[in-house]
């Protein structure tokens, strides 16, 4: 089945790397994201890394994908109070009934000073 | 940055009536806007792809004939929920990238529109 896990909480102190795990299910996978939602400001992509890649860095985040393991992470370098936030991961797969994109449940980041 | 907007922001409509959400790119021009729905327990789905002047591109599950998305200029796209039952009350959000957004491999978010059918 189609399925994408995150675990649901992650507390960090100011400045220390986060790190926020994701696994998926399905290997058709095309594309894999992050997505943030911080309360009052909206929905915001993060990034994307091709199912081909094993790594993205893109300044302080850096997104390592494990297509054995189907496991995808995020980490977060000197992780600040303004990264407190719901982060998302989702999976885009084809099959033959078209495109879909799986979203994980989200993990809240809290980010203590 | 960019600016995307969602109009309206909040509507409660009755059971059967059809609901007009519009969603606009405010300083560029949008040659391709996407819709989520955000369920009351935080998950998120894509709904559907547009590129203007072309059919949506649904993604596996969405019914087109209920939700139907219309991408007709560069700024604007409207996402209608025909005849809206309460199960559709949800909160829509859309998205938006042009040509620049596409390279930098990033797309700018509307607010949302919360709708609750009653």
């Amino acid at each position: 089945g189609e399925d994408v896990e995150q675990s649901l909480f992650l507390s960090v102190r100011e400045g220390d790397s986060s790190v926020i795990n994701c696994t998926y299910t399905d290997s058709s996978s095309t594309y894999l994201y992050w997505y943030k939602q911080e309360p009052g400001a909206g929905l915001q992509l993060l990034t994307y890394i091709f199912s081909n890649m094993d790594m993205k860095q893109d300044q302080r985040l850096t997104v390592l994908l494990n297509k054995k393991d189907k496991h995808l992470s995020l980490r977060i370098a000197d992780t600040q109070t303004g990264d407190s936030a719901i982060y998302f991961c989702a999976e885009r797969v084809i099959n033959t009934g078209g495109f879909k994109t799986i979203f994980g449940a989200g993990t809240r980041l809290f980010v203590k000073a | 940055g960019a600016v995307v907007s969602q109009h309206p922001s909040r509507v409660i409509c009755k059971s059967g009536t059809s609901v007009k959400i519009e969603c606009r790119s405010l300083d560029f021009q949008a040659t391709t806007m996407f819709w989520y729905r955000q369920f009351p327990k935080k998950s998120l789905m894509l709904m559907a792809t547009s590129n203007e002047g072309s059919k949506a591109t649904y993604e596996q599950g969405v019914e087109k004939d209920k939700f139907l998305i219309n991408h007709a200029s560069l700024t604007l796209s409207t996402l209608t929920v025909t005849s809206a039952h309460p199960e559709d009350s949800s909160f829509y959000i859309c998205s938006a990238r042009g040509e620049r957004e596409f390279a930098r491999e990033t797309q700018y978010f509307g607010p949302g529109t919360r709708l609750l059918v009653l």
